[in-house]
């Protein structure tokens, strides 16, 4: 079935450090990829969502860049702050509104 | 705007009873939700898909004639995890898609403990 691969599963930075998560998707025909934040025991926050007609996205400290080509979407942090610790999950959609989640990035900024 | 609200929070039930929690969304209209279960340290595992008005369709591996699903409303499903065990205890979450749009939005959870 499709899938999507998130990697790293788990990373630590310093504060005011950059941080950079990836994900590859397998359906070609998924044209709308979401980032979800999700802190402990609450719900996943859309953060940032990007449709295949564009290259890359950017909302303040956040960005997320696309390869089509490569099935390859990634989600950029600058200036990483202790809040940004959290659960990140990255999302290709798959049919009609149907997700596939990627399995995850735990971050900790450290201060 | 896209709000989801989720109920009960928490609930905590003797093996064997049914437990039923509710997904409203509050400021759109939702033609579709999801149902997913999440495991601790784990990604979200959809369950279910709800269409208001049709038969839910299930993901391969989860029992239809266990976790009850019914979308009578635009704005209202329902899950019903009947006869539950340890086993299901988890946290379950509802997402919503707004009429015409890509974006699911996810209600608070519904943490189940089952003794």
């Amino acid at each position: 079935g499709e899938n999507v691969e998130q990697h790293p599963s788990t990373l630590s930075v310093q504060e005011g450090d950059s941080a950079v998560i990836k994900c590859t998707y397998s359906d070609s025909a998924s044209n709308y990829f979401p980032w979800y934040k999700q802190e402990l025991g609450k719900r996943p926050q859309l953060i940032i969502d990007i449709r295949s007609n564009v290259g890359e996205k950017k909302d303040q400290r956040i960005a997320v860049t696309l390869n089509k080509t490569a099935k390859h979407f990634s989600l950029h942090i600058t200036e990483t702050q202790p809040e940004d610790s959290a659960v990140y999950f990255c999302a290709a959609i798959s049919g009609t509104y149907k997700y596939i989640f990627g399995t995850g990035t735990r971050l900790k900024v450290l201060a | 705007g896209a709000v989801v609200s989720q109920h009960p929070s928490w609930v905590i039930c003797k093996s064997g009873t049914s437990v039923k929690i509710e997904c409203r969304s509050l400021d759109f209209q939702a033609t579709t939700m999801f149902w997913y279960r999440q495991f601790p340290k784990q990604s979200l595992m959809l369950m279910a898909t709800s269409n208001e008005g049709s038969k839910a369709t299930y993901e391969q591996g989860v029992e239809k004639d266990k976790f009850l699903i019914n979308h009578a409303s635009l704005t209202l499903s329902t899950l019903t995890v009947t006869s539950a065990h340890p086993e299901d205890s988890s946290f379950y979450i509802c997402s919503a898609v707004d009429r015409g749009q890509e974006t699911q939005y996810f209600g608070p959870g519904t943490r189940l403990l089952v003794l």
